[in-house]
């Protein structure tokens, strides 16, 4: 089966650092994106990985180890407009865009 | 300005109606997709569509139906078959896929509620 752990909710203080986590077991791997989502709004793009390590953009890093079907996305310098709902997906190979979702984890950063 | 674009923003359905859900986007993609997002639980995919006249199923069809007559519209039919349609229904689109995963962009989504 498809299956995509993340925590379910997690907070932090502003100006911290948060380590959000997502294990995956997939029948095969094409790519992992992380996406955030503001209560009742649209997913946004965040990063994307399909190569092991980290990459960086401005506050948000993500990070890939395919040998252990873990990725991580990191925030720092963290703001209170980044209280949201981060959502790992993954797309299994199989043939066409298809996306695997988790169940998203509910950041609260607190002043 | 490009971007993707979902219309009502609230959708009430009464027992035994079907419903038709917008979704327009103007990036020129030719890929479509429609999820459905309940409490507690990741996206789930209903349709898919590569490219004009032609869609797929995705994990949840039943109960709902698409058509793609156009490249810029991708609309959803809830049915009177899907007896548990309460949820929030987010519409994307990427470029078409050849052997790279392409990056999926999502419209505002629509939340439907059944009276």
């Amino acid at each position: 089966g498809q299956n995509i752990d993340q925590p379910t909710e997690m907070t932090a203080t502003e100006g911290a650092i948060v380590q959000i986590n997502c294990t995956y077991q997939t029948s095969g791997f094409n790519g992992l994106f992380w996406y955030q989502q503001h209560a009742g709004e649209a997913p946004t793009f965040l990063s994307y990985n399909v190569l092991d390590g980290l990459e960086e953009k401005g506050r948000f890093s993500s990070f890939l180890s395919r040998s252990k079907g873990y990725s991580y996305l990191l925030l720092k310098e963290l703001q209170m407009k980044d209280s949201a709902s981060y959502l790992c997906a993954v797309n299994p190979t199989g043939g066409y865009n298809k996306l695997i979702f988790g169940a998203g984890t509910r950041l609260a950063v607190h002043p | 300005d490009g971007g993707i674009t979902q219309s009502p923003k609230y959708l009430f359905r009464k027992e035994g109606q079907n419903v038709t859900l917008s979704c327009e986007q103007n990036l020129n993609h030719d890929a479509m997709y429609w999820y459905r997002q309940d409490p507690g639980q990741g996206l789930r995919l209903i349709y898919y569509s590569q490219i004009v006249n032609d869609f797929q199923k995705g994990d949840i069809a039943e109960g709902y139906s698409v058509s793609r007559e156009k490249k810029e519209s991708f609309p959803l039919t809830v049915t009177s078959a899907q007896k548990n349609p309460t949820a929030f229904y987010l519409c994307a689109s990427s470029t078409r896929w050849e052997e790279r995963v392409e990056t999926q962009y999502f419209g505002p989504g629509t939340r439907l509620l059944v009276l």
